[in-house]
């Protein structure tokens, strides 16, 4: 039982526009989302985060969106630069429960 | 302030052998959590200790699979009699308490079971 998806395995965007990832989620209780990249043969490195009590966290180029009635958050990247290529996992918690349960993320390409 | 620190970084194994890897959580980081990510696959969820405790081991296999976070010294995950199924990342993640908060990643340990 999946409950964390990122839909779009792979995603490529020009360098200077918007990179838009995505994420669904399907636990209710889920009550922290983060996202966090990941280059190969390294450990994810924590990007952003946001708490169901927003609806939005911004933090330089990266910006995270939670729509709790679709149980969706976005991240945004903008301006993209090549250096964002990576993977792309979204995370969540909650419900009295510490551990952090994955998407299987996105890869991201940026074109130059 | 160093990160989270893994070893062995690559490690492999014959079917049969015991592995043994280990993760120092970041200073002042008294929680620790490990995760396998098998290939093209998300990270899972495998056990969560504090100091000498464990809290959550939900995501541990029944079977050959046990971990430790001692009060001195670095958190152990071992795997015995180790099959090629086992062959995946695994990473260990710290943080400095309950709740909401990011968890910190090491640069894992690849396991290879030949």
């Amino acid at each position: 039982d999946q409950q964390v998806k990122q839909n779009s395995p792979s995603l490529s965007v020009q360098e200077g526009r918007i990179s838009i990832l995505n994420c669904d989620y399907t636990n209710s209780m889920f009550d922290y989302f983060l996202w966090y990249k990941k280059y190969p043969a390294e450990g994810p490195t924590f990007l952003i985060s946001i708490s169901s009590i927003k609806d939005k966290n911004e933090d330089g180029r990266f910006t995270v969106f939670l729509n709790k009635s679709a149980k969706h958050l976005s991240l945004h990247i903008v301006p993209s630069q090549p250096g964002d290529s990576a993977v792309y996992f979204c995370a969540a918690s909650g419900g009295g429960n510490e551990k952090l349960t994955f998407g299987t993320g996105t890869r991201l390409t940026i074109i130059p | 302030n160093a990160g989270v620190m893994q070893n062995p970084r690559h490690l492999v194994r014959r079917r049969g052998q015991e592995a043994r890897l280990r993760c120092s959580p970041m200073k002042g980081h008294s929680h620790v959590y490990w995760y396998r990510q098998l290939p093209e696959e998300g990270l899972k969820f495998m056990v969560y200790l504090q100091k000498e405790n464990i809290i959550d081991e939900s995501g541990m296999p029944k079977e050959r699979f046990s971990a430790e976070f001692p009060k001195e010294g670095p958190s152990i995950l071992r795997i015995q009699q180790v099959v090629r199924g086992d062959s995946a990342a695994y990473f260990c993640a710290s943080s400095p308490r309950q709740g909401r908060t990011e968890a910190f990643f090491g640069q894992g340990t690849r396991l290879t079971v030949v």
